[in-house]
């Protein structure tokens, strides 16, 4: 079993949808990540989390810390948010990737 | 402020020859990591450097590779006598204080290598 799960594994949506991806772990943590993987393979660093929430635009972040879940949530999709979303949780002393989700929105 | 560099972007090699990959952090960056996501997976750590210094590399495979980020230039990630399997997308991080991920990491755009 991976020490972090993400779903769904692929998402479809209309534009203007609001859209969430679900990432869980299994594992005790320092703080979370989520990352965001352009087509073009470039990542970029999307929010850190140790509790409670962010936000930044269009794109809300969450984490319980009990329930060991987060939540990446886009406000108002566009086709520009269309990219591989993935989750990564440090432990302290190693840390995991989930596999992504890969978003797909249409106009 | 130029961002992460990585060069080459696409490196094909032959099995058996060695792969240089070159990491530049941001200006400012004294921490460097490397990644490796493989055809359908995902991103996984390698190793996490500080200049002259080797913090953590517990994600690199035990031989053949090795990863260096000297006083003056940058960070080297080598694979000697590559093997298919080492076909992937090398990315390199960087950030400019305290280890693994609690600093936000600035990522390079990847070397993609191939093995032919």
């Amino acid at each position: 079993k991976n020490e972090v799960e993400q779903s769904p594994q692929n998402l479809t949506a209309q534009e203007g949808e609001f859209i969430t991806i679900n990432c869980s772990y299994s594992v005790g943590i320092s703080a979370l990540h989520w990352l965001q993987q352009h087509p073009g393979g470039g990542i970029v660093s999307l929010f850190m989390l140790s509790s409670g929430k962010k936000k930044h635009g269009r794109l809300i972040a969450t984490i319980n810390i009990q329930e060991k879940h987060s939540s990446l949530h886009i406000t108002a999709s566009h086709p520009r948010d269309s990219a591989v979303y993935i989750c990564a949780v440090d432990t302290g002393n190693q840390f995991y990737f989930g596999t992504g989700t890969s978003l797909t929105v249409i106009p | 402020n130029a961002g992460v560099m990585q060069n080459p972007r696409h490196l094909v090699r032959r099995r058996g020859q060695e792969a240089r990959l070159r990491c530049s952090p941001m200006k400012g960056h004294s921490h460097v990591y490397w990644y490796r996501q493989l055809p359908e997976e995902g991103l996984k750590f390698m190793v996490y450097l500080q200049k002259e210094n080797i913090i953590d590399e517990s994600g690199m495979p035990k031989e053949r590779f090795s990863a260096e980020f000297p006083k003056e230039g940058p960070s080297i990630l080598r694979i000697q006598q590559v093997v298919r399997g080492d076909s992937a997308a090398y990315f390199c991080a960087s950030s400019p204080q305290t280890g693994y991920f609690q600093e936000t990491q600035y990522f390079g755009p990847g070397t993609r290598l191939l093995v032919l």
